[in-house]
């Protein structure tokens, strides 16, 4: 069964810090990794994919196959960043049987 | 753009009660979801259906059961409400097995 951990509960940064949310993964076969943000009071929403190789809103996160972790980070921290993030864990190609989430980093950028 | 709604935003019910969360998605997705989500636990799958009449156990079903009679609908049903129940419930919808889940904006249940 897969499984998707994020290590840290809650991470506090100062605005213009570098930031890095962590999450390692368990799956035997080829996993597909996201990232969710949910700002306050609003719905939860993709931030990005590692199959899209995108950055969004200065995040980007890489697939490390040998360590199983899929890190999102940002060089510089903004206050519009402090939200709940989530990692989450799709079986590449398969079946839909939706997503394993993290239990989720909560995000705090302090001024 | 994909808009999945959930008919309530707030509600609270007692114990014992039957307690019906609806969700409509516009985007003619095959797959829809219900989650729950609380505090230091995550999201937590409770059911999904790939299908209209088809339905799957997800990692946390006991005590709740779905309908989806249409395609564009997903119902979760408490049968007997229980105050351990008390969180908050996402619906998603994906158009595919692998594509993006989009999240409504979630039902805050409480049970008295």
């Amino acid at each position: 069964a897969q499984r998707v951990t994020q290590p840290e509960k809650l991470l506090s940064v100062f605005k213009g810090a570098p930031v890095e949310l962590k999450c390692n993964y368990s799956y035997s076969g080829s996993p597909e990794l996201f990232w969710y943000v949910q700002y306050s009071r609003q719905r939860l929403q993709l931030l990005l994919r590692h199959i899209s190789r995108e950055s969004i809103k200065g995040f980007t996160a890489d697939l490390n196959k040998g360590e199983t972790s899929f890190h999102l980070k940002k060089p510089f921290a903004q206050e519009e960043d402090s939200a709940m993030y989530y990692c989450a864990l799709s079986r590449l190609g398969g079946g839909a049987d939706g997503l394993t989430f993290g239990k989720g980093t909560h995000l705090i950028i302090q001024p | 753009d994909v808009k999945v709604t959930q008919s309530s935003r707030y509600l609270v019910k007692r114990t014992g009660e039957k307690v019906f969360l609806e969700c409509v998605q516009d985007m003619d997705h095959e797959n829809m979801f219900w989650y729950r989500q609380d505090p230091g636990l995550g999201l937590r799958l409770i059911y999904f259906s790939y299908d209209v009449k088809m339905k799957e156990k997800g990692d946390i079903p006991e005590g709740y059961s779905v309908s989806r009679e249409k395609k564009e609908r997903f119902s979760l049903i408490l049968e007997s409400a229980s105050t351990n129940q008390t969180s908050m419930y996402l619906c998603a919808s994906s158009l595919a097995g692998d594509s993006p889940l989009h999240f409504g904006n979630g039902t805050r249940l409480t049970v008295t």
